[in-house]
Formats: structure tokens, C-alpha cells, sequence
């Protein structure tokens, strides 16, 4: 099972953005999908656990879903603000393994 | 409040050991698994292994890391070990500890600091 994620996204300040996580090889929706933001020099953080559940503290800005016609998990981010400039990742898990990442999104918040 | 406070950097050269320390506070220490992960310089996240702390010895480890991770506990300290032999260049990475939330799905609640190892000649 994969999750693959777009290299790079970019919006400005104020606006709306959709970083996806898309499953391979297996249904995506069959176990829970996490995000993390990372900020640079920085350890991950949570921003989504359990496909669309915000841990104490995150900004109600912070949604997740998903949607099984595409197999994909999406992260969005409303009233996008200079400092959710980082890396976001999704993480789920597989039969093979506990622990799947996706290859990371860096968002530029112009 | 949940911290996990790990050991500084290192620099070690190909075919030695390191071995990492993660020391836990603010929660039940055997309550929680924790996992370690790896991230390359400008890559992505790489699932090392995880053990459960309750003194039982439970752990697994990533395929590719099964001879050459041991991960250990001690409640006294409530501190991780996580010990990779045989460094290769490669190896070269920030590593993390994760407390996983054990709700059931892999959910990593709260990381430490990072650990950098450095594996140069």
C-alpha cells in the first residue's frame, strides 16, 4: 500500500488549500488516515488524526476527509496563514506495516 | 504536560553503533507504545520499529531494519533505547521517537526533539 502526495502546493494568505494523499494498492478508507505538519529544523506535529478528528489546540482551519471514489485523503486548509507554511504528510497503516507515510507536500503560502 | 526528551547528536563512523535515548514524562509510561522513525536530509519519514514499554518485551521492527535495530525500555527511567548497528553512510538522518496514542490505529500523539546521526569516514 502507497500514499502518494503532491511535491509542492501554493496559495496566498486568506485563501483555501487541499493538499491530497491518494492510496495504492488498497483501499484508503479501509484504515485511519493521520497529518502532520513539519516545520523546517522542526519535529512533526499532529494537525488530523483519525481521517478528520483535530487533536486539542489546532485551528479549527485544519479539516480532513475522504473519499473513496478517488481513494484519496485530503488536508485542507482555510484562511491560509504565513505560518502554516511547512510539510505536511499523511500517515496511515497497511497489513505489512503499522506505519505508512506519504512522500511529504511542502505548501508556500505566497 | 507529555514530553519525550532524546539524547543529542552523533557522529559515527561506517560499521559502528549508536544508540539513542528517548526518556518519557507526563504520562503513563506503559501505557503507550513508542515507535522510531528516520528522516534523510530533505526525504521523507522511515518506520524504524516500535516496542511496548509495559515490560513485556513486545516489539517489532521494519523488514529491512530486523538485524540490525534493538529497541529497549526501562520503566524505572521511563526511558526508550532504540540501538542501530552497522551504520552505513546512508544511516546518515534525524532520528525521532513517537508515543502512539494506542487507541487502537497508529497515531503518533506527541514526538521528541530529534536525534541527529551523522555517519561519516
Amino acid at each position: 500500500f502507497i500514499l502518494t502526495q503532491p511535491h509542492s502546493v501554493s496559495e496566498s494568505p486568506g485563501k483555501t488549500v487541499t493538499i491530497s494523499c491518494t492510496g495504492s494498492g488498497g483501499a484508503i478508507a479501509k484504515n485511519y488516515v493521520q497529518w502532520y505538519q513539519q516545520r523546517p529544523g522542526r519535529a512533526p506535529t499532529p494537525v488530523i488524526h483519525k481521517d478528520n478528528r483535530r487533536p486539542l489546540g489546532v485551528s479549527d482551519r485544519f479539516s480532513g476527509s475522504i473519499d473513496s471514489t478517488s481513494n484519496s485523503a485530503s488536508l485542507t486548509i482555510s484562511g491560509l496563514q504565513p505560518e502554516d507554511e511547512a510539510d505536511y504528510y499523511c500517515q496511515s497503516l497497511d497489513s505489512n506495516s503499522p506505519v505508512i507515510f506519504g512522500g511529504g507536500t511542502r505548501l508556500t503560502v505566497l | 504536560q507529555v514530553q519525550l526528551v532524546q539524547s543529542g547528536a552523533e557522529v559515527r563512523e561506517p560499521g559502528a553503533s549508536v544508540r539513542i535515548s528517548c526518556k518519557a514524562s507526563g504520562y503513563i509510561f506503559i501505557n503507550h507504545y513508542i515507535h522510531w522513525l528516520r528522516q534523510a536530509p530533505g526525504q521523507g519519514f522511515e518506520w524504524l520499529g516500535l516496542i511496548n514499554p509495559n515490560g513485556r518485551g513486545g516489539a517489532r521492527r521494519a523488514p529491512r531494519f530486523r538485524d540490525r535495530v534493538r529497541m529497549t525500555t526501562d520503566a524505572s527511567t521511563t526511558t526508550v533505547y532504540m540501538e542501530l548497528d552497522s551504520l552505513k553512510s546512508d544511516d546518515t538522518a534525524v532520528y525521532y521517537c513517537a508515543r502512539d496514542e494506542s487507541s487502537g490505529y497508529t497515531y503518533f500523539d506527541n514526538w521528541g526533539q530529534g536525534t541527529l546521526v551523522t555517519v561519516s569516514p
